[in-house]
């Protein structure tokens, strides 16, 4: 099955900063990957997702690249803020008949330091 | 109007006891999930349900059997429970289809077991 490794697991920055997660995805054939963040407590929200046939998508300070050939994909958030501070999971999805459930990466604690 | 509806959000229970958790959703998905995130954060999926149908049933101990009613409901029975079991389990819907997959989650159900 398919198998997504996520790093850093912790991450740090100052307010203003740049953060960059990062992931890759061990079955070729996926072809969706969303990004989601869960606050303390709360449930994993949709930030961002990209599909296989694009390599790239931006919505405001967040962009998510997509490297088919090296299997790998990441998030990267500009002009971090506080309320930016979560838990933040990559995950991938094939197109197979009968596995359509994500599968996530093990998530990255970003803290945004005021 | 919330969109995926978990009840009970908090659960304790003892040892050996049976106990269900229920998930409705109104967004008119066909698709299902049970996920079981552990003390880690790990987000890993457990059952997953298409149009009434079981499609995935991942490694998970047989005291843990799905239930879908319906296309809009699906709920979690576990039998004689363990200390293991203890987790933030999350329902989920998503449409099968690739034009429209973002996956909506519900708001958790915090099992404990003493």
């Amino acid at each position: 099955g398919e198998n997504v490794e996520q790093h850093p697991s912790t991450l740090s920055v100052q307010e203003g900063d740049s953060a960059v997660i990062k992931c890759t995805y061990s079955d070729s054939a996926s072809n969706y990957f969303p990004w989601y963040k869960q606050e303390l407590g709360k449930r994993p929200q949709l930030i961002i997702d990209i599909r296989s046939n694009v390599g790239e998508k931006k919505d405001q300070r967040i962009a998510v690249t997509l490297n088919k050939t090296a299997k790998h994909f990441s998030l990267h958030i500009t002009e971090t803020q506080p309320e930016d501070s979560a838990v933040y999971f990559c995950a991938a999805r094939g197109p197979w008949g009968g596995r359509r459930a994500l599968t996530f990466g093990s998530g990255t604690r970003l803290q945004v330091q005021p | 109007d919330t969109a995926v509806s978990q009840t009970p959000k908090y659960l304790v229970t003892q040892m050996g006891n049976d106990k269900s958790i229920k998930c409705e959703q109104n967004l008119g998905h066909d698709t299902m999930y049970w996920y079981k995130q552990d003390s880690k954060k790990f987000l890993k999926i457990m059952f997953s349900y298409n149009n009434k149908e079981l499609i995935i049933n991942e490694t998970v101990p047989n005291r843990f059997s799905p239930k879908s009613p319906d296309k809009a409901h699906l709920n979690l029975h576990i039998n004689s429970l363990e200390l293991g079991d203890s987790a933030v389990y999350f329902c989920a819907s998503s449409h099968w289809e690739a034009k429209n997959t973002e996956a909506f989650f519900g708001q958790g159900t915090r099992l404990t077991v003493v």
